[in-house]
């Protein structure tokens, strides 16, 4: 199994829908991460976490919430999803302290039509 | 705020021969780390490299080396002996090392390499 799981791996919604993008990890590590990837723009930060009870907003939290459920689980939601949310979507944690990596899950495809 | 920009939007390198990946970022801050990510058509994110900002010893990696200039704020990476699975999507990316500043990952745009065989 993967050490960072993201479901659903693919969505297609509509306008105004309500979405839940789920993580979960296996690694132990306290740091937690939502990106957005889009073409030409890389991968930009969203919201992260450092424990249940840190949430901090990154450079494009608008539009966006997320829920720290457990030290393993970092979910994102988009209230009201509008087209320009269609991105591929990160989860990715980090132990702290030190030059550690990011590691990353396998990414969630959103399309809001 | 740091920013990282990678100004080639798409490389291209015969099997076999070296190409060399650019990378330069903005910051204040004198300790820090970087990376080089890799991402092929599966989408995964994967760690090709790191550079700890006080080493002034170049990273190598088996064929992956970088040219790290800190006075000119410029991160390269140079592939050797290119494959044809080196063929994906290479982002750079800066994280300062002050854990109070969150410790967030910032991306270049991304340069896209396609290996010819």
């Amino acid at each position: 199994d993967a050490d960072v799981t993201q479901t659903p791996r693919n969505r297609i919604t509509k306008t105004g829908k309500r979405i839940m993008l789920e993580c979960s990890q296996t690694k132990g590590h306290d740091r937690m991460y939502w990106y957005r990837q889009d073409p030409g723009l890389g991968l930009r930060l969203i919201y992260y976490s450092f424990d249940v009870k840190d949430i901090n907003k990154g450079e494009i939290s608008d539009g966006y919430s997320v829920s720290r459920q457990a030290q393993a689980k970092f979910s994102l939601s988009l209230e009201s999803a509008i087209p320009n949310q269609t991105a591929l979507y990160f989860c990715a944690t980090r132990a702290a302290g030190g030059p550690g990596e990011l590691f990353f899950g396998e990414g969630s495809r959103l399309t809001v039509l | 705020a740091q920013t990282v920009t990678q100004s080639q939007p798409e490389m291209s390198v015969q099997e076999a021969e070296t190409v060399t990946l650019s990378c330069t970022y903005d910051t204040s801050e004198s300790d820090y780390y970087l990376f080089w990510y890799k991402q092929p058509p599966s989408r995964q994110m994967i760690l090709v490299i790191r550079q700890e900002a006080y080493k002034q010893q170049n990273a190598t990696e088996n064929r992956f080396s970088v040219n790290f200039q800190k006075a000119a704020k410029s991160f390269s990476l140079k592939i050797s002996d290119s494959q044809l699975g080196d063929a994906a999507m290479y982002f750079c990316a800066y994280r300062s090392a002050l854990e109070t500043s969150g410790s967030r990952l910032t991306f270049g745009e991304g340069t896209q390499l396609t290996v010819n065989p």
